[in-house]
This record gives structure tokens, sequence and C-alpha cells, in this order.
């Protein structure tokens, strides 16, 4: 089973400011990766995919970096409304995992 | 848009079983893979199975397999969860998840139902 390791568990920044967020497979994904955001009460939603590819609809501000083992997440200009939980998920092989999450705050 | 609604979920004791659904709105549900991912109360997402657009390929968490069936009716754009032999930790919210068109992606997302396991 593939172990993806999410950092820092929780980022606390300003509106405006740039966040980056860490995922880290434990062996190789290649870019089968994915970004999620939830938000509290809600479903997850689906943000980037194969590591780079923006899903339709995510803001500009949202980008996804990376390939083989390690990844990032990052929001070029935090607005009040990314406050949420992110996770990132792989897919190149069963089972499918999921990373524990990063918990983004706007102070 | 999308709409994805489950339903099913409930109190249940251990050992027991439930039937979790999900019908999608859209006509080109038998055009997508599709699967249930679960989350526990304050914890992260745990992926628990999928199904094939054809329902020829199925692939189960380890945590659930020989307790939990996926399957779909694409006459009625529905998926299931038969869930037996339930336990405490399989305490959570179902989400079904929808994959891109010709991607294998969870790019849709119902609300999910809540499933509670106790005596």
């Amino acid at each position: 089973e593939i172990v993806l390791t999410q950092s820092p568990a929780t980022l606390s920044l300003s509106p405006g400011e740039r966040a980056t967020l860490s995922c880290r497979a434990s062996q190789s994904v290649t870019t089968q990766l994915a970004w999620f955001q939830q938000k509290p009460g809600q479903a997850p939603r689906l943000l980037i995919y194969l590591a780079s590819y923006r899903a339709t609809g995510i803001p500009a501000r949202f980008s996804g970096s990376g390939s083989g083992t390690d990844f990032t997440l990052t929001i070029s200009s935090l607005e009040p409304e990314d406050s949420a939980v992110y996770y990132c998920q792989q897919r190149i092989n069963w089972p499918l995992t999921f990373g524990g999450g990063t918990k983004v705050e706007i102070k | 848009e999308v709409q994805l609604l489950e339903s099913g979920g409930e109190l249940a004791q251990p050992g027991g079983s439930l039937r979790l659904s999900c019908a999608d709105s859209e006509f080109t549900f038998s055009s997508h893979a599709m699967s249930w991912v679960r989350q526990a109360q304050g914890k992260g997402l745990e992926w628990v199975s999928s199904i094939t657009k054809g329902g020829d390929f199925i692939y189960y968490a380890d945590s659930v397999k020989g307790r939990f069936t996926i399957s779909r009716d694409n006459s009625k754009n529905t998926l299931y969860l038969q869930m037996n032999s339930l336990k405490v930790e399989d305490t959570a919210v179902y989400y079904c998840a929808k994959d891109l068109p010709d991607l294998d992606w969870f790019g849709f997302w119902g609300q999910g139902t809540l499933v509670t396991v106790s005596s």
C-alpha cells in the first residue's frame, strides 16, 4: 500500500499570502496524484488531477506540481473561502490511498 | 449539473447489514467508473471500493473485503454498497464518487450518507 504523508498538518496564513502544501508518497506514483478540498459539512471537491491539471471551474490561484514521490499544491493568493482541509490521493496502485490532510486556516 | 444522491445510511447493530444506494441524475452514468469513499467523524478520507463502468472489474479496501459488496445497475443509474458483518469501526459518512469522463479521478461527489454501527 502506498502511504501519502502530508505536511504541515495545519497552515495558518493571512488573506493574500501564498500557501504551499506538501504531499510525499512512500513510492513513486509518477503523476497519478490528485488534490481535493473539503470544507466543514461538505463533500470533497476535486481541485487538481494528474499532479498539475486543474479541474473544471477551479480558480487559477490553485496549482499543482511534482512527480514521483514529492508533490506540492500551491494557493498563490489566499482568499477567505480557501479555509478548508486539503487531501492528496494517489491512483497508480490499488488500494487507492489518501493523505492525512492539511488544514488551511485563514487569519 | 451532476447530482449524486446517497441513501440507506442509518443506525445498525454490530454484525448487522445495510445497503447503501447512490442515484445519479445523469443518463451518462453507465460511462463512468464509480466508487465509495468513507470518512469517520473528525478523520480523513478512506477509499472503500470501486467498480468499472461495465461492472467487470471491482476493487476493495482490505478493511472491507469479504464483508462489503459493490454493484451497479446501469439501467437505473444507481450504485450500491451492500454492507454485511458490520463493525463499530465502519461508522462513517459514506460518499459515492463518480469518475471524470474518460479519466480515472473522483470528479463528482454526493453529499454522503451516515452509517452508525453501535449496540
